[in-house]
């Protein structure tokens, strides 16, 4: 069975441009999860979405967007790029639905983001 | 709120030897998760082991194990038999809705 796999591995943008990252969740999996991960921070909670609807969201500014295809691919999107958006990006997957609470997400390797 | 923390930044362990990383949250609700991740230098998240606030028993998994103390609110995990594939980031999590509430990790190294 194939784990959660997010495209690009890395990328590297400069302030003010805008960013698209791809994720698709395990076969069977409907949830999906976008996590932020720096050496300051530690890891925050970007957004979920469950059958295509944003279903909780972090507190992250409003240039930091995301979807979900009815496949239940989902893609991150941030806009006007800061310094401090540079980051690991990570994409996690669950089944969701009932007894959600007791599902483990799965990760995949995550997106390197550099800003330059 | 929820909330985790893990009060050791860093821990080294002999090859061959067990080890306990600490995990202490913090909630209100009576039914809840928690879960603990393992990370290596390369960046993924891998998932290891995951109790319920209402399991009878310790979560084992191979090597992992869960030291469960739900009065005391702690979640430690205890790797038995060290090998050096297990020098990585280690973080304990609990589950809030969509969302997991990640401790501030705990870094392991493994001598040999």
């Amino acid at each position: 069975k194939a784990g959660v796999t997010q495209t690009p591995r890395y990328l590297i943008k400069t302030r003010g441009q805008q960013v698209t990252l791809s994720c698709s969740p395990i076969s069977g999996h409907r949830s999906v999860s976008w996590y932020q991960q720096t050496p300051g921070q530690g890891l925050q909670f970007l957004f979920e979405y469950f059958s295509e609807t944003q279903r909780n969201k972090g507190n992250f500014p409003g240039r930091f967007s995301g979807r979900q295809f009815s496949n239940s691919r989902s893609e991150m999107n941030v806009s006007t790029l800061e310094l401090g958006d540079s980051a690991l990006y990570l994409c996690a997957s669950s089944l969701g639905g009932a007894g959600a609470s007791n599902q483990p997400q799965h990760f995949g390797d995550g997106t390197r983001l550099s800003i330059l | 709120a929820q909330k985790i923390t893990q009060t050791q930044p860093g821990m080294f362990v002999q090859e061959k030897e067990a080890v306990t990383l600490d995990c202490t949250y913090d909630t209100s609700d009576p039914s809840y998760g928690l879960f603990w991740y393992k990370q290596p230098s390369s960046g993924e998240m891998i998932f290891l082991i995951y109790q319920g606030s209402y399991d009878q028993q310790n979560a084992t998994e191979g090597r992992y194990s869960l030291n469960f103390q739900k009065a005391r609110k702690s979640a430690n995990l205890v790797i038995s038999a060290s090998q050096l594939g297990d020098s990585a980031m280690y973080f304990c999590a609990m589950r809030e809705g969509g969302k997991l509430i990640f401790g501030q990790g705990t870094e392991l190294s493994v001598k040999p």
